[in-house]
Formats: C-alpha cells, structure tokens, sequence
C-alpha cells in the first residue's frame, strides 16, 4: 500500500541551526501539507501546497519556514534557524486531490531543538 | 482560535461495549469531516469521513454521525476491542480551502 514517508524520524540540532525534514509524499497526490504537533498539544497545521507553490500557509509558518519539492518526489521543511519552541513532531501528509478526499500522514520527524 | 472542539480529553470503555468520541466546530463553511487514529510516535491514520450533504456514514465497527444544525460530529465504535485504544482526532475542511483543522484529540482506553 503506497504510503507517506519521513526523514529521519529523529533530528537533534542545536539551537540558531538550519535543518531539512524530508518527506516522500505518495506518487499521484497533488496537495501536499506540513503539520506538528508540541509534546501534549494539539496538531497544528503549517502549510499547504499545491502546483509547487504554496496555497495555505498558517501563523506559525513564519519567514524562518520554507517547503520546497525540488525534483518531483520530494516534499521538504527547511527551518532555517531553530529555537527551542520549534521541538515538536513533525508531519507531512499528501492528498489525491479532488473533492473529499483524505490526506494521508507520514509517520513523523521528532524534532528536539538544545 | 479552536474551530474544531474536541472537549473529552480522555475516554475509558470495556471491552465489547459502545465507545463514542464527539466534535464540535464553529465553523459553518466546514463540509467535510474526518476522523483520524493515532497511536503514540506514529502518524495520524485516516479512519472514517463523512460529507456535509450526509448525516450517516458507516465503515465496519465504525460510524460517524453528523448535525450540522448543531455543529457537531460523533463517533461510535462498535464494539470496542483493546487495539482501538489510541487518540482519536476529528478533522474538517472547507470546500474551497486546502487546510485540515484538527481538534486537540481524544485519548481512548478500551479495557479488556
């Protein structure tokens, strides 16, 4: 069954450092998104994207965010310099695309920022 | 600003016995809904959806309910076995938008 895959499924960085969360979303999908979700906090969504740019983008996605899918599979998260608050797990997930459909979930990168 | 409610952070049910999980939202343009299962270190997983223009949609032990007039969904797994315990987060969409809102989660417990 084609699924969602994240790397690594674990990142430790030092605080002020730039890291790349990396996502292979499934083939046929269109939409493309970033979630997280802080220790005991809810799910939060980050971004939205689609026909390679960015269609949503929430409060959170901030000028120290960016995604890109540089060669047709990939789906990146590029936090350029990372604060402690950034610790969080992070999901990518894909959508075929099209009316009522469900978007699917990587397993997640836990981030941890020291 | 919460639009999608989940006000049960926890829910314990026996073995073989009803579990339902409820949701409620604010928002009047959100026309599709889901539910989502998540075990601990592991991605959300799609369980169920249901449209606006239904109020019923059943797949095996689960069912989703859906008021609109009332804003608010449901849940119920029938009958709740031990693997069912996970969290379970309700999400919705809005037609014309991209984004999944999601609740904060309800974490179930179903005791052998």
């Amino acid at each position: 069954e084609p699924e969602v895959t994240q790397t690594p499924s674990h990142q430790v960085t030092q605080m002020g450092q730039e890291v790349i969360l990396r996502c292979v979303p499934i083939s046929n999908h269109l939409y493309f998104y970033w979630y997280r979700q802080i220790l005991g906090q809810k799910v939060e969504f980050l971004v939205s994207f689609y026909n390679n740019e960015i269609s949503e983008k929430s409060e959170i996605f901030d000028d120290q965010f960016s995604v890109e899918r540089p060669d047709g599979s990939n789906f990146t998260l590029k936090i350029r310099s990372t604060k402690l608050e950034d610790s969080a797990m992070y999901f990518c997930a894909s959508r075929e695309g099209g009316l009522n459909t469900e978007a699917f979930f990587g397993q997640g990168t836990r981030l941890t920022v020291v | 600003d919460q639009q999608v409610k989940q006000n049960s952070p926890s829910l314990s049910v026996q073995e073989g016995r009803i579990s339902i999980l409820n949701c409620d939202y604010t928002n009047s343009m959100f026309d599709y809904f889901l539910w989502y299962k998540k075990y601990p270190a592991e991605g959300p997983t799609f369980l169920i959806s249901i449209s606006s223009i239904k109020d019923k949609n059943e797949d095996g032990r689960f069912t989703v309910f859906l008021n609109k007039s009332a804003k608010h969904l449901s849940l119920h797994i029938v009958p709740s076995q031990p693997g069912d315990s996970a969290v379970y987060f309700c999400a919705a969409s809005v037609y014309t938008g991209n984004q999944f809102y999601f609740g904060t989660g309800t974490s179930l417990t179903v005791i052998p």
